[in-house]
């Protein structure tokens, strides 16, 4: 069955540096969501994009955070300019038959 | 804002007995209930679901229960065994989103051999 994939699964970077979170949906899925798990918390909701474009997004995903397709299959979170709280296990997912699938995540550490 | 709750936080049983945890949400407009399992360092995994039009659902040993009145849906898992020891969080879709999802705060489920 198709999974959504995420790259890097581990990425370390120091304070202040800008990580790029990549992500390949399901194909033939359109809708795209980022979420994000601080350790031993909940699921939390950061941002969703359909046609190319942002469709909701919560208040943790603030100017410091982007997301873009750029190549039509490719899904990406950029941070600019992290924060030791960002660290976090950072999940992709994508829609299809009225389901939400989550990709195998990307812990990000900010030292 | 939009809030669900989860309760228990934590739950031990034996195998073979049964397993509930019940979540409860503010947002009226909330139409789909999603439960998911999550084991030690993995993805979140989607084991049922509920839409508000439903107001129970079964698949083999689980079965997830929905009040739209009250506000608050519970998840069954009947015949427990080891291999279902794991976080389970719910969630309540946000309104006018799709599936844009908010999450309850997990519950740590030990079934005991």
């Amino acid at each position: 069955e198709p999974e959504v994939t995420q790259t890097p699964s581990h990425q370390v970077t120091q304070m202040g540096q800008e990580v790029i979170l990549r992500c390949v949906p399901i194909s033939n899925h359109l809708y795209f969501y980022w979420y994000r798990q601080i350790l031993g918390q909940k699921v939390e909701f950061l941002v969703s994009f359909y046609n190319n474009e942002i469709s909701e997004k919560s208040e943790i995903f603030d100017d410091q955070f982007s997301v873009e397709r750029p190549d039509g299959s490719n899904f990406t979170l950029k941070i600019r300019s992290t924060k030791l709280e960002d660290s976090a296990m950072y999940f992709c997912a994508s829609y299809r038959n009225e389901k939400l699938f989550f990709g195998s995540g990307t812990q990000l550490s900010v030292l | 804002g939009e809030n669900v709750e989860q309760h228990p936080s934590t739950l031990s049983v034996q195998e073979g007995d049964s397993a509930v945890i019940k979540c409860t949400y503010s947002d009226s407009a909330s139409n789909y209930f999603p439960w998911y399992k999550q084991e030690l360092g993995k993805r979140p995994q989607l084991i049922i679901d509920i839409r508000s039009n439903v107001g129970e659902k079964k698949d083999q040993r689980i079965a997830v229960t929905l009040n739209k009145t009250a506000k608050h849906f519970s998840l069954h898992i009947t015949e427990t065994q080891p291999e279902d020891s794991a976080v389970y969080f719910c969630a309540a879709s946000l309104s006018n989103s799709g599936y844009a999802l908010n999450f309850g705060k997990g519950t740590s489920l030990l079934v005991t051999p």
